[in-house]
């Protein structure tokens, strides 16, 4: 079965500096990655996702994900992040066996310090 | 997402009562999801839709079952409440063309 496993519950940056939340993830075949993100009292956004093609992939707000495929990872990115970028990420794969389900992983809360 | 609405917004209910959570979409999308989400378990899946006609289980059904109205309409019901469904719950629809999902603002539910 597929899933995806996000390390780190927490991670915390100042303002400015960079942002990376971990993904690691576990299917049969070819993945099918995406990113979402939940503000508070909000329900999940989508951000941006993998399905073939160029291993860097750029979505909303700045987001982007490197796609490594001998690592099994797929690592969302922010060059320098934003106070409002504070939120809750999830990292999904699609189902083997169905298009247009998904496995979330248990999501990593982002916290950028003024 | 404003296209996906969900009511109530928040519930508080007792033991043994009988919810109703309602979604409704304006998307247009024919696939439907229920989910719920728990701290630090993140986002599993409860049932989901293809068609008023297509009803499936996902990996968290027990005690909760469902009824698509319309395509536009999904609800999810808890027979009997017990306290470890105290969870906030989502509903998603499907865009078939970019496999992207469109979430509704959530319920949160609290059974005491």
């Amino acid at each position: 079965a597929q899933s995806v496993a996000q390390p780190e519950d927490q991670v915390n940056v100042a303002e400015g500096n960079p942002l990376t939340v971990k993904c690691t993830y576990s299917v049969s075949g070819n993945p099918y990655l995406f990113w979402y993100v939940q503000y508070p009292n909000r329900g999940l956004q989508f951000l941006l996702k993998y399905i073939t093609g160029d291993n860097l992939v750029k979505g909303s707000y700045g987001f982007e994900a490197e796609f490594n495929k001998s690592q099994t990872s797929f690592h969302l990115k922010k060059p320098s992040a934003l106070v409002s970028d504070s939120a809750l990420y999830f990292c999904a794969v699609r189902d083997t066996f169905d298009d247009y389900k998904l496995s979330f992983g248990a999501g990593t809360t982002v916290t950028v310090r003024a | 997402d404003a296209d996906v609405t969900q009511t109530p917004r928040n519930r508080i209910t007792k033991t043994g009562k009988r919810i109703m959570l309602e979604c409704s979409q304006t998307k247009g999308h024919d696939r439907m999801y229920w989910y719920r989400q728990d701290p630090g378990l993140g986002l599993r899946l409860i049932y989901y839709s293809f068609d008023v006609k297509d009803i499936n289980k996902g990996e968290i059904s027990d005690g909760y079952s469902v009824s698509r109205q319309a395509q536009a309409k999904f609800s999810l019901s808890l027979e009997s409440a017990i306290p470890n469904q105290t969870a906030l719950y989502f509903c998603a629809t499907s865009d078939g063309d970019t496999l992207k999902q469109f979430f509704g603002p959530g319920t949160r539910l609290t059974v005491l």
